[in-house]
C-alpha cells in the first residue's frame, strides 16, 4: 500500500520568513495530493491540493510543487504569520473509477510554529 | 447541511464497553470516510462508503469494529469491547461524486476516551 513520509516533524520560523514542508510517497499510482492544516483540537482543513497532471499550484501565500518522477511534493508558505502556527499534514490518494478519490494516506504531520 | 456533523463530541467508556459514533455527511455527498487520529497525530484510514455500500474496508480491525451508512440516517461507527488503545479522535469526512474528484471535507471529530 501507499506510504507517505513527511519532514520535518517540527519547524520553527520567525514571522515573515518562509516555511517549507516536504513529503515523499511510494505508490506511483497516487495522483492527488492535498495538504491539510489542523489547529489544536480542531478538524483538518484543506488549504491546497494538487493533481498529478500539474507541477505547481499557488494560492496567495501558499504554493505546492509536485515532482512525479521523484515522487515528492512540497508545501511552501511565504510571509508567515503567527496564525499560520498549526500542524500541517500532507496526504496522497488515487482516483477510483474516474469518479472519486479513494482513501487518504497521511504523512506524520509537521508542527509549524511562527514566532512574532 | 453544509458541514460534516459528528456526534457526540466526546465519548467516555470503560474498557470492555461498547462505543457508537455518528456522522452526517454534507448533503449530496456520496462518499463517507472514517479515520482514526491517535495521540501522536497520525491518521489511520478505517473504512469508506459509497452511499450505503462499503467502498473500502482495508483499514478496519474487523474483530471489534463495524460501520454502517443506511439511507436517511447518519452513518455510524461502532466499537465492541473497547480497549485502552481505542482512545483516539475519530474523524469522518465526506466527498461528492463527480468528474472533478472533489476533496474530502472533515467533521469536528469524536474524541473517544477509554478508561
Amino acid at each position: 500500500g501507499e506510504n507517505v513520509e513527511q519532514h520535518p516533524s517540527t519547524l520553527s520560523v520567525q514571522e515573515g520568513d518562509s516555511a517549507v514542508i516536504k513529503c515523499t510517497y511510494s505508490d506511483s499510482a497516487s495522483n492527488y495530493f492535498p495538504w491539510y492544516k489542523q489547529e489544536l483540537g480542531k478538524r483538518p482543513q484543506l488549504i491546497i491540493d494538487i493533481r498529478s497532471n500539474v507541477g505547481e499550484k499557488k494560492d496567495q501565500r501558499i504554493a505546492v510543487t509536485l515532482n512525479k518522477t521523484a515522487k515528492h511534493f512540497s508545501l511552501h508558505i511565504t510571509e508567515t504569520q503567527p496564525e499560520d502556527s498549526a500542524v500541517y499534514f500532507c496526504a496522497a490518494s488515487m482516483s477510483v473509477g474516474g469518479t472519486s478519490y479513494g482513501k487518504l494516506t497521511f504523512g506524520q504531520g509537521t508542527i509549524l510554529t511562527v514566532h512574532p | 447541511g453544509e458541514e460534516v456533523a459528528q456526534t457526540p463530541k466526546h465519548l467516555v467508556r470503560g474498557e470492555g464497553q461498547k462505543a457508537k459514533l455518528y456522522c452526517a455527511p454534507i448533503k449530496g455527498h456520496s462518499y463517507v470516510f472514517w479515520y482514526q487520529q491517535v495521540l501522536k497525530n497520525e491518521f489511520k484510514f478505517l473504512i469508506s462508503f459509497q452511499n450505503e455500500n462499503v467502498f473500502d474496508e482495508t483499514g478496519m480491525p474487523k474483530e471489534r469494529f463495524s460501520a454502517k451508512c443506511l439511507p436517511n440516517s447518519p452513518c455510524s461507527l461502532e466499537i465492541q469491547a473497547t480497549k485502552l488503545e481505542d482512545s483516539a479522535v475519530y474523524f469522518c469526512a465526506s466527498s461528492p461524486r463527480g468528474a472533478d474528484n472533489q476533496p474530502q471535507h472533515f467533521g469536528d471529530g469524536t474524541r473517544l476516551s477509554i478508561l
